[in-house]
């Protein structure tokens, strides 16, 4: 069936550095693929999203790559900040009807330290 | 500023008493979705409203419905809340196939 993975599961950085987290993906069909941010006792909220006919997108220091031949996503976070720590989700979706369903990753725990 | 707003924002029932969530839009969306949210887990979607017209997941308990009265107001109803069924629960909001917005989510106790 329809299958997100998302690695690695925690991870820990120093402030200033990078952080990168990947998802693969088995739903050849799938076209859509946003990344939510979830801090504690809140709601996902969207950071950046790719469409399947791009292959990278960039926002600030947020940057979203696409390889549709590999079924690969990755989220990249430069000059990471203490308040980018929170659990990160990645999601494949496509169109079902009128909406989008989205098959989420498992989340990543993201951890900056000062 | 246009948003999805969940009431209330914590929830305590007692076990099989039936409760009722919230969730409201000002973006006009005609898609509206709930989701459960368990710790440590990702979002699982329940069911959704596509304008009127309600689409349930396959896998989602009997004991869960929903209502949708109008565009802007959705409710999720738990006819008897068992202790699994004590989660975060999520609103979202989107237009046709375009990005989904989360609310801020209702945490729900049971006793």
């Amino acid at each position: 069936g329809e299958n997100v993975e998302q690695h690695p599961s925690t991870l820990s950085v120093q402030e200033g550095d990078s952080a990168v987290i990947k998802c693969t993906y088995s739903d050849s069909a799938s076209n859509y693929f946003p990344w939510y941010k979830q801090e504690l006792g809140k709601g996902p909220q969207l950071i950046i999203d790719i469409r399947s006919n791009v292959g990278e997108k960039k926002d600030q220091r947020i940057a979203v790559t696409l390889n549709k031949t590999a079924k690969h996503f990755s989220l990249h976070i430069t000059e990471t900040q203490p308040e980018d720590s929170a659990v990160y989700f990645c999601a494949a979706s496509r169109r079902v009807g009128g909406y989008n369903k989205l098959i989420f990753g498992a989340g990543t725990r993201l951890a900056v330290h000062p | 500023d246009a948003m999805v707003i969940q009431n209330p924002r914590y929830q305590v029932t007692q076990f099989g008493k039936p409760v009722t969530l919230s969730c409201s839009q000002t973006l006009n969306h005609n898609v509206m979705y709930w989701y459960q949210q368990k710790s440590s887990q990702a979002p699982k979607l329940l069911f959704h409203y596509y304008d009127k017209d309600f689409n349930n997941e396959a896998d989602t308990p009997d004991n869960f419905q929903s209502r949708r009265p109008n565009t802007s107001f959705c409710f999720l109803d738990i006819r008897s809340p068992g202790l699994g069924d004590a989660a975060m629960y999520l609103c979202a909001t989107s237009r046709e196939t375009e990005t989904q917005y989360f609310g801020p989510g209702t945490r729900l106790l049971v006793l």
